[in-house]
């Protein structure tokens, strides 16, 4: 199974301090997204990463691509209590049409 | 351009009885995606739908439910003499792109299905 696996699973810091969230995957990807999905909501697209592409930015977020370990990290600087969510890993490959979701981070920014 | 619209956002029903899930991709969206999420889990895969054609459903167990995309009007997932079990939300997610080009799926809000 491609399915991934987030560490930690549970995160929990002060506002302004950075959070740093790990996915890991088993087989050979095309891309890499990570979503974020508040308390009862859906999800919600923050960034794509090739695989061919080794790090990302997005305003306070940083992604990076390790595709020889299979695995990727998202970090969120300065963070705010906003960011309190779930964040997800999703993979998709070159063979199939699915997205596989990794079992995600719990972030808690304590105010 | 509105997003991708799923209801009812929540749903009860007692054992055995039918739950109907709608989605409506976003403008210009011919490709559906549909996700089960249960607590405390990701996202599962069940069934990647182009309009009047089922691409994969891999994911989608074999017994009591289905899904289809007709030409007009939303994609259904069906879940017949529902089960216990089968309490979880399920999500959405509509894309423009198909094969293996850069892809970005759209989420719906999701329906939250509720047996009793």
């Amino acid at each position: 199974s491609q399915q991934g696996e987030e560490d930690p699973q549970a995160l929990s810091i002060q506002e302004g301090e950075n959070a740093t969230m790990n996915c890991s995957y088993k087989t050979s990807i095309n891309n890499l997204q990570w979503y974020r999905q508040n308390s009862g909501r859906g999800l919600v697209h923050l960034i794509l990463i090739r695989s061919n592409e080794r790090e990302k930015h997005s305003g306070r977020l940083r992604v990076t691509l390790d595709t020889s370990k299979k695995s990727s990290s998202l970090l969120i600087t300065a963070s705010r209590a906003a960011d309190t969510a779930s964040y997800f890993c999703a993979t998709d490959t070159n063979t199939g049409n699915q997205f596989y979701f990794g079992t995600g981070t719990s972030l808690t920014v304590i105010p | 351009n509105a997003g991708v619209m799923q209801n009812p956002r929540h749903l009860v029903r007692r054992r055995g009885q039918e739950a109907r899930l709608r989605c409506s991709p976003m403008k210009g969206h011919s490709h559906v995606y549909w996700y089960r999420q249960l607590p405390e889990e990701g996202l599962k895969f069940m069934v990647y739908l182009q309009k009047e054609n089922i691409i994969d459903e891999s994911g989608m167990p074999k017994e009591r439910f289905s899904a289809e995309f007709p030409k007009e009007g939303p994609s259904i997932l069906r879940i017949q003499q529902v089960v216990r079990g089968d309490s979880a939300a399920y999500f959405c997610a509509s894309s423009p792109l198909e094969g293996l080009s850069l892809k970005t799926q759209y989420f719906g809000p999701g329906t939250r299905l509720t047996v009793l």
